[in-house]
């Protein structure tokens, strides 16, 4: 049974225009939300998080949108920008300790 | 500012040998983390240590797999009689446990196969 779910394996995207990544959960128990991003042969890196009691949270590029109601969270960046090609993951996280992650989205910006 | 280490970066060994994985995590890090990958999967956690508390198992996927952490920082995943499922990109992070959200910073993984 997968609690974070990300349910487009790829997705690409022309340089410049705006890259919307989504992931659903079913976990109410997250207090927290993480994306990473993965380029081939790399650990994860740590992008932006999103407590569970905001709706979003922007950092330059990037922003994370959560709907609580619908159990759903968007990472948006724009503008998108060909060294942005790579695996994105969310993951929850909680009281638990450990994060759960989705299987990830490979993202191509193409130029 | 060192991130987290992990050595080897690559292991290549014989079903049923025993492989030992080492993590090195950031320096005041308190909570270890072993997650692993197998192709084209997300991330699936394994064990994590916080402090001096008694690890969480629970992702263990069978008693050939432990781990240690010494002395409170580097930590080294054991995996005995190997098998060829377990081959998978075994990733190590830390955090600081300093609050939510506690953010993991993960080190660039061994990659393991077992022929």
């Amino acid at each position: 049974d997968q609690q974070v779910k990300q349910n487009s394996p790829s997705l690409s995207v022309q340089e410049g225009r705006i890259s919307i990544l989504n992931c659903d959960y079913t976990n109410s128990m997250f207090d927290y939300f993480l994306w990473y991003k993965k380029y081939p042969a790399e650990g994860p890196t740590f992008l932006i998080s999103i407590s569970s009691i905001k709706d979003k949270n922007e950092d330059g590029r990037l922003t994370v949108f959560l709907n609580k109601s619908a159990k759903h969270l968007s990472l948006h960046i724009v503008p998108s920008q060909p060294g942005d090609s790579a695996v994105y993951f969310c993951a929850g996280g909680g009281s638990q300790g450990n994060l759960i992650f989705g299987k990830g989205t490979k993202l191509s910006v193409k130029p | 500012g060192a991130g987290v280490s992990q050595s080897p970066s690559n292991k290549v060994t014989e079903k049923g040998k025993d492989v030992e994985l080492r993590c090195d995590p950031i320096s005041g890090h308190t909570a270890l983390y072993w997650y692993r990958q197998s192709l084209g999967q997300g991330l699936e956690f394994l064990i994590y240590f916080q402090g001096n508390s008694a690890p969480d198992k629970s992702g263990l996927p069978s008693d050939r797999f432990s781990a240690e952490r010494t002395g409170g920082s580097v930590s080294t995943l054991t995996i005995q009689r190997t098998q060829q499922e377990d081959s998978a990109v075994y990733l190590c992070a830390s955090s600081a446990w300093a609050g939510s959200p506690d953010t993991q910073y993960f080190g660039p993984g061994t990659r393991l196969t077992v022929l």
